[in-house]
């Protein structure tokens, strides 16, 4: 499996404060997504990125907003987290947008 | 907006062959067809992947018919630990720029 790792793998906060959760790869892959995961809706894309400092907004993206200053390095940051964003965020990468995906381990976010 | 559609659940046992199918109508011209395994608590894990008529590797098989509407994983004499979630993805147009799109998983459960 590509080197994917989600730092922090759980983090419990309060509402209102900010959130980064960070992805960090091994593989040069090109291709940075950011996923969450809810009960009865599968893996909703919520920005993804497509090379340094391209980004783009998935289906889910109210809330959050992404930086990609390194190849390796994708933040995904919740301004002022609500509980609506407790969710698991899934990292993945891949070398193309066609291309299998390569997730993380996740990080379960809980938002009080 | 164009999704795919797969059964929710499915049950089976030991030493069977599984099929679940997967409905995609919107595909596009140049996508393939991708399927995931997902156990708890970890991240989506690659099975196969494929274009057209039918792939096979070491764990699974994936049948695609002519117009690629639709396609079904195939797994040969499950055994327990086949038990996890499983995700159809396919490329599907939306708006100005391609997006993956993740079905909402089958749960497969696999009896002794």
């Amino acid at each position: 499996d590509a080197g994917i790792t989600q730092s922090p793998r759980h983090k419990v906060t309060e509402t209102g404060t900010p959130v980064t959760l960070r992805c960090h790869q091994t593989e040069n892959h090109r291709y940075m997504y950011w996923y969450r995961q809810d009960p009865g809706h599968g893996l909703r894309l919520i920005h993804y990125s497509y090379g340094v400092k391209d980004t783009d907004k998935g289906e889910v993206s109210d809330g959050y907003s992404v930086s990609r200053s390194k190849t390796e390095d994708f933040l995904l940051t919740l301004e002022s987290a609500t509980s609506s964003q407790t969710s698991v965020y899934f990292c993945a990468t891949g070398r193309d947008w066609r291309e299998k995906l390569f997730f993380g381990s996740g990080t379960q976010l809980s938002v009080l | 907006l164009a999704k795919t559609t797969q059964p929710i659940s499915m049950d089976s046992y030991e030493g069977q062959e599984v099929n679940i199918t997967c409905s995609h109508n919107n595909i596009a011209t140049n996508d393939y067809i991708t399927w995931y395994q997902q156990f708890p608590s970890q991240g989506p894990r690659f099975i196969i992947q494929g274009y057209k008529t039918k792939v096979t590797n070491e764990v699974a098989s994936l049948f695609i018919p002519a117009d690629r509407k639709s396609s079904t994983l195939s797994l040969p004499r499950v055994s327990l630990s086949d038990t996890a979630v499983y995700y159809c993805l396919v490329g599907v147009p939306m708006y100005s720029n391609y997006q993956l799109i993740w079905g909402a998983g089958t749960k497969l459960i696999i009896k002794p």
